[in-house]
């Protein structure tokens, strides 16, 4: 159980183009899920909580203009990272929280989308 | 001060050592705490959640000291699978937003 996926795992895209990652939640709930970006040698940075029939709670920081995140219903959550540059290039990672009442806080993560901006 | 620290490493071991990793934590508040593993170019997986009583599963024992704000995690007959990096992870807050430290690496040698 608890499984995340993520789709795709891996992107190259032109500067200047928009790419979009869906996580999906395959065998629970998730009113909540995460977004974090991942570089080379430094931890896990949380970018943006998505909740599901809300908007998005974006970190200080992260311009939620240019990282659009949709959670369409609790098992589906985007991530669409607006006019990419090369400096968005990247290992974005979601995570989402089991709904059910006595589920405790571990996150489950997905297995990551590796994005290269040319 | 950073949230969650870690000692990156790397730690080299050999195979059958025991190895422990602290982390310490800044926010006292903090409520809940996880060992995760990652191996490189991997999304983290859940080794284990640590709770105040402390909590044992197999080889890796973990440990949380809420006074002094640290928990740690003990390995014990280490095994060449056991390479990874160990992510150090705290939540906080209602939605449980936790914070990642910068993971410790091990690296087991035969």
């Amino acid at each position: 159980g608890a499984v995340v996926s993520q789709h795709p795992s891996r992107v190259i895209c032109k500067s200047g183009t928009s790419v979009k990652i869906e996580c999906r939640s395959l065998d629970f709930q998730a009113t909540t899920m995460f977004w974090y970006r991942q570089f080379p040698k430094q931890s896990l940075m949380l970018m943006a909580t998505s909740n599901e029939g809300s908007k998005a709670t974006y970190e200080q920081g992260v311009e939620k203009d240019k990282f659009l995140i949709n959670h369409a219903s609790l098992t589906l959550s985007t991530l669409t990272v607006t006019s990419a540059h090369p400096e968005d290039s990247s290992f974005y990672i979601c995570s989402a929280r089991d709904l059910k009442v006595g589920s405790s806080y571990e996150q489950y993560f997905g297995p990551g989308t590796r994005l290269t901006v040319t | 001060r950073k949230e969650v620290e870690q000692d990156p490493g790397p730690f080299n071991v050999p195979e059958g050592a025991t190895v422990a990793f602290n982390c310490t934590y800044s926010n006292s508040a903090s409520q809940s705490f996880f060992w995760y593993r990652q191996d490189c170019r991997k999304e983290p997986k859940l080794l284990m959640s640590v709770y105040s009583s402390g909590n044992e599963d197999g080889r890796f024992t973990a440990q949380l000291n809420r006074a002094s704000q640290y928990i740690s995690l003990l390995i014990r007959d280490s095994k060449l699978s056991d390479s990874a990096t160990y992510l150090c992870v705290v939540g906080t807050g209602g939605y449980q937003k936790v914070t990642f430290g910068i993971g410790t690496k091990l690296q087991v040698i035969p």
